[in-house]
């Protein structure tokens, strides 16, 4: 596809599940980030994948976060033992020489 | 400090009005600078980069105080669809892009 696809749109889930985000960005972009917005709230970085470089993982709020990105394309967040205040819509978004693009996002909710 | 702050506002201006906007970054080895626009339960999408020597597009004027390290984005002659929140965006340590929190923006007819 043309642009950044997240997948899924929404989740909900009950407290304490692990869950996994998918982000497949855009053909040919090195950069990958995760972001999370919490309703009426700014964009806080968690994660940055650049290329084969070790990923920036400074934003990460826990050990109950992780992410990976395979062969340089497709990114999966994992977040395990899910809290309420996971609850947030997840942005990714990838970038090449262009600025960032992003995707629809994922609307997580820990019930 | 957080690394990347702006004004939340929010912002409310007649229509016709003109309207700017500061954020303020901590990294002044910081070389990539961009304001994004955010729209109600959507995603960020790029409004304009901001280049070294300012650069207008539109109604639209981005500029970069280096010494002061700040940029700006101003907005002439506001339409009812401009209502938006701005977010400022800051390549932080180690190349990261940074968001402010954003600034609301609401043009009233």
């Amino acid at each position: 596809g043309a642009g950044v696809s997240q997948s899924p749109s929404n989740k909900v889930t009950e407290k304490g599940k692990d869950v996994e985000l998918r982000c497949d960005p855009i053909s040919g972009h090195t950069a990958l980030y995760w972001y999370r917005q919490s309703l009426g709230q700014g964009l806080e970085f968690l994660i940055y994948f650049q290329g084969n470089s070790a990923p920036d993982k400074s934003g990460l709020p826990s050990d109950r976060f992780s992410a990976e990105r395979t062969g340089g394309s497709v990114s999966t967040l994992t977040i395990q033992r899910t809290q309420q205040e996971d609850s947030a819509v997840y942005l990714c978004a990838s970038r090449g020489l262009t600025p960032l693009h992003f995707g629809n996002g994922t609307r997580l909710t820990v019930t | 400090r957080k690394e990347v702050e702006q004004d939340p506002g929010p912002f409310n201006v007649p229509e016709g009005a003109t309207v700017a906007f500061n954020c303020t970054y901590s990294n002044s080895a910081s070389q990539s600078f961009f304001w994004y626009r955010q729209d109600c339960r959507k995603e960020p999408k790029l409004l304009m980069s901001v280049y070294s020597s300012g650069n207008e597009d539109g109604r639209f004027t981005a500029q970069l105080n280096r010494a002061s390290q700040y940029i700006s984005l101003l907005i002439r002659d506001s339409k009812l669809s401009d209502s938006a929140t701005y977010l400022c965006v800051v390549n932080g340590f180690g190349g990261k892009l940074i968001f402010g929190q954003g600034t609301t923006l609401q043009v009233k007819p």
